[in-house]
């Protein structure tokens, strides 16, 4: 079954250390990939997305993300973290099913920032 | 961009309560429209979805329901609330599912 995976649900990081959520997704085609963040109590934002061309993608607020067909992934980066990046991320892919897309959600990873 | 309202922002009802749960969106015509649950990690599970106005279409059996009276506004609904509604509804719009999708800032119900 087409699906995304998240695998690590809780992680924790200093300030200013180098960041990596891991992403496996489960999909015949070129899947279309994004990752969203929310901060707590609060609806989601998207970060970044991956279509097409370029594997490397650049996001808002300094992430980043690579597109990696051999290993089914699609990890979300950031060479140094800051304290407000503290919240939930979630990893999507569109799904297609019944002639119909939708969009499928990881279930998060939680990031802990240490001072 | 898209800015979505959900009201209310937190309710507690009692087992069995009616249930009226409502999005607008603004900045956007004839948006796709969709209502997700929320709960503690289990990530976003799609409840409804709406390309049109009376469209609906469920992704979950339940006791929950999902109308589109008019093109920017979308409602989440049940008759009779069970503790296992519980949970951080959220509603989301957006063009086409390859497009990105504009959430709301959720609602927090407490079924109890």
């Amino acid at each position: 079954a087409q699906s995304v995976t998240q695998p690590d649900i809780h992680i924790t990081v200093s300030e200013g250390a180098s960041l990596e959520l891991r992403c496996n997704y489960s999909y015949g085609a070129t899947p279309y990939l994004f990752w969203y963040v929310q901060s707590p109590g609060q609806g989601l934002q998207l970060l970044l997305k991956y279509f097409s061309g370029d594997t490397l993608v650049q996001g808002i607020k300094g992430f980043e993300a690579e597109f990696k067909r051999s290993q089914s992934s699609f990890n979300l980066r950031k060479p140094s973290v800051h304290w407000s990046d503290a919240a939930e991320y979630f990893c999507a892919v569109v799904l297609t099913q019944g002639g119909s897309e939708k969009l499928v959600f990881g279930k998060g990873t939680k990031l802990t920032v240490n001072p | 961009s898209q800015t979505i309202h959900q009201w209310p922002a937190t309710l507690v009802q009692p087992v069995g309560s009616p249930l009226s749960l409502e999005c607008t969106v603004e900045g956007t015509s004839n948006p796709n429209l969709y209502w997700y649950r929320q709960a503690a990690g289990r990530g976003l599970q799609l409840l409804f979805y709406s390309v049109g106005i009376g469209q609906i279409s469920s992704e979950v059996p339940q006791n929950l329901s999902a109308s589109r009276p008019q093109d920017r506004q979308f409602i989440l609904s049940s008759k009779k609330l069970l503790l296992s509604d519980s949970g951080f509804y959220l509603c989301a719009s957006g063009l086409a599912a390859y497009n990105e999708q504009f959430f709301g800032p959720g609602t927090r119900l407490t079924v109890l």
